[in-house]
C-alpha cells in the first residue's frame, strides 16, 4: 500500500539554526499538509499546500516557516531560525482531494537544544 | 473556532470487553469527521470518514457512528492488538482548505 515517507526520522539542532524536513507524498495525491504534535498535546495544523501555493495556514505558521515542492516530488517544511518551542513531532499528510482522507507519514521528531 | 473533545482520556479493557469512545465537536459547517489510530512513535493511521449525521462505517471490530454533535467509535470484542491512541478530527467547510482539527485522543489499552 502506498505510504507517505518522511526524512529524517529524528533531527537534533541548535537553537537559531535552520532545519528542513522532507516528505515524499503518495504519488497521485495533490493536497499536502504539515501538522505538528508537541509531546502530550493535540495534533495541530500548520499549513495546507495545493497547486504550488499555500492554501491555508495557522497562527503557528509565522514568517520563520516556509514550504515548497522544489522538484515536483518532495514536499519540504523549512524553519529558518529554530526556537526551543519548535521542539515537536512534525507530520506530513497528503490527500487526493481537499475533503478526502489525509494519509500521514510517521513524522520527524525535531529536538532543539 | 472549531473544537473537538474526546472522552475518556484513557480506557482499559479486558480482551473481549466491548466499549465505546466518544468524540464531541463544534464546527462551522461539518464537511467530514475522521477517525485515526496512532501507535507509539508512528503517524496517525486513517480508519474512517463520516460525512453526515446517521452515517455508520465498519471495519473488523470497529464501528463509527455520527450525529450532529458527536461521533462514537464502538469496539466489539477487542483484542490486545487494538491497543493504541484513537484520534478524532473534524474538517470544516466554507473557506477551509482541508485543515483537520484534532481532539486530544483516547488511549485504549486492551489486556489479554
Amino acid at each position: 500500500e502506498p505510504e507517505v515517507t518522511q526524512t529524517p526520522s529524528h533531527q537534533v539542532t541548535q537553537m537559531g539554526q535552520e532545519v528542513i524536513l522532507r516528505c515524499v507524498p503518495i504519488s497521485n495525491h495533490l493536497y499536502f499538509y504539515w501538522y505538528r504534535q508537541i509531546l502530550g498535546q493535540k495534533v495541530e495544523f500548520l499549513v495546507s499546500f495545493y497547486n504550488n501555493e499555500i492554501s491555508e495556514k495557522s497562527e503557528i505558521f509565522d514568517d520563520q516557516f516556509s514550504v515548497e515542492r522544489p522538484d515536483g516530488s518532495n514536499f519540504t517544511l523549512k524553519i529558518r531560525s529554530t526556537k526551543l518551542e519548535d521542539s515537536a513531532m512534525y507530520f506530513c499528510a497528503t490527500g487526493q482531494g481537499v475533503y478526502q482522507p489525509q494519509h500521514f507519514g510517521d513524522g520527524t521528531r525535531l529536538s532543539i537544544l | 473556532e472549531d473544537q473537538v473533545t474526546q472522552s475518556p482520556e484513557a480506557l482499559r479493557l479486558q480482551e473481549g470487553e466491548s466499549s465505546s469512545l466518544n468524540c464531541s465537536y463544534t464546527v462551522s459547517g461539518l464537511r467530514g469527521l475522521f477517525w485515526y489510530r496512532q501507535d507509539p512513535g508512528k503517524g496517525p493511521e486513517f480508519l474512517f470518514t463520516l460525512y453526515s449525521a446517521g452515517e455508520e462505517k465498519e471495519k473488523e471490530r470497529l464501528k463509527a457512528t455520527l450525529t450532529k454533535k458527536e461521533s462514537f467509535l464502538h469496539i466489539t470484542a477487542p483484542k490486545p492488538e487494538d491497543s493504541a491512541t484513537y484520534l478524532c478530527a473534524v474538517q470544516a467547510g466554507g473557506t477551509s482548505y482541508g485543515k483537520l482539527t484534532f481532539g486530544q485522543g483516547t488511549i485504549l489499552t486492551v489486556h489479554p
